[in-house]
């Protein structure tokens, strides 16, 4: 079976300092792993995946098989990452369907 | 292309009627998923397409649920005999497998059952 864990719901910082979300993940296999972002009022979109290992707006994410964990990081959050973000992973053959986490709305304070 | 649409956006209907979402992929997506999304979680996988074939169903969709993609493009999701725990935000979502698998979402549809 496969399982995504967020265990903050919530997030708050403020503005400029760094932020880190928290990712936990179960499976048997070797998974892919992603962090979707929902902004207020607009659908659900990749922010980003282990594989490309690249940096989006800022955020960077390092898949650790030991610990099993896909933390998001972003070292000075803005007011615009303010959102709801959810990890997801898929069991890694081509097109297989996401699981998601719960989610955490990360909230940046002016 | 304007991405994955969906209609209609809201629902509100009443217990024990039935009710159906359609979903229009990104074209030449050939692979086709919905999921279900309740406040305070992530959404959750209820089935998917590739092409027209219909290759997973999740326990949770109940023999109320059904889903079509009959000609291997749009999607059709009905629920029978709505009940309140239905009360949902449904997403549909594509991605074509031969170029970098993203899955790109809907903005869903919203259903109230009161």
């Amino acid at each position: 079976a496969q399982r995504v864990t967020q265990p903050e719901k919530l997030l708050s910082v403020f503005k400029g300092a760094p932020v880190e979300l928290k990712c936990n993940y179960s499976y048997s296999g070797s998974p892919e792993l992603f962090w979707y972002v929902q902004y207020s009022r607009q659908r659900l979109q990749l922010l980003l995946r282990h594989i490309s290992r690249e940096s989006i707006k800022g955020f960077t994410a390092d898949l650790n098989k030991g610990e099993t964990s896909f933390h998001l990081k972003k070292p000075f959050a803005q007011e615009e990452d303010s959102a709801m973000y959810y990890c997801a992973l898929s069991g890694g053959a081509s097109g297989s369907r996401l699981t998601f986490g719960e989610g955490t709305q990360l909230t940046v304070n002016p | 292309d304007t991405g994955v649409s969906q209609d209609p956006r809201h629902k509100i209907t009443k217990r024990g009627q039935n009710v159906t979402f359609r979903c229009d992929p990104i074209s030449e997506h050939n692979r086709l998923y919905w999921y279900r999304q309740t406040l305070g979680q992530g959404p959750e996988f209820l089935t998917y397409f590739q092409n027209e074939a219909q290759l997973e169903k999740s326990r949770l969709l109940s023999d109320r649920f059904s889903a079509e993609r009959p000609k291997g493009s749009f999607s059709t999701l009905e629920i029978q005999r709505t009940e309140q725990g239905d009360s949902a935000m449904y997403l549909c979502a594509s991605t074509q497998t031969a170029s970098g698998n993203t899955i790109y979402f809907g903005e869903g549809s919203w259903l109230t059952v009161v």
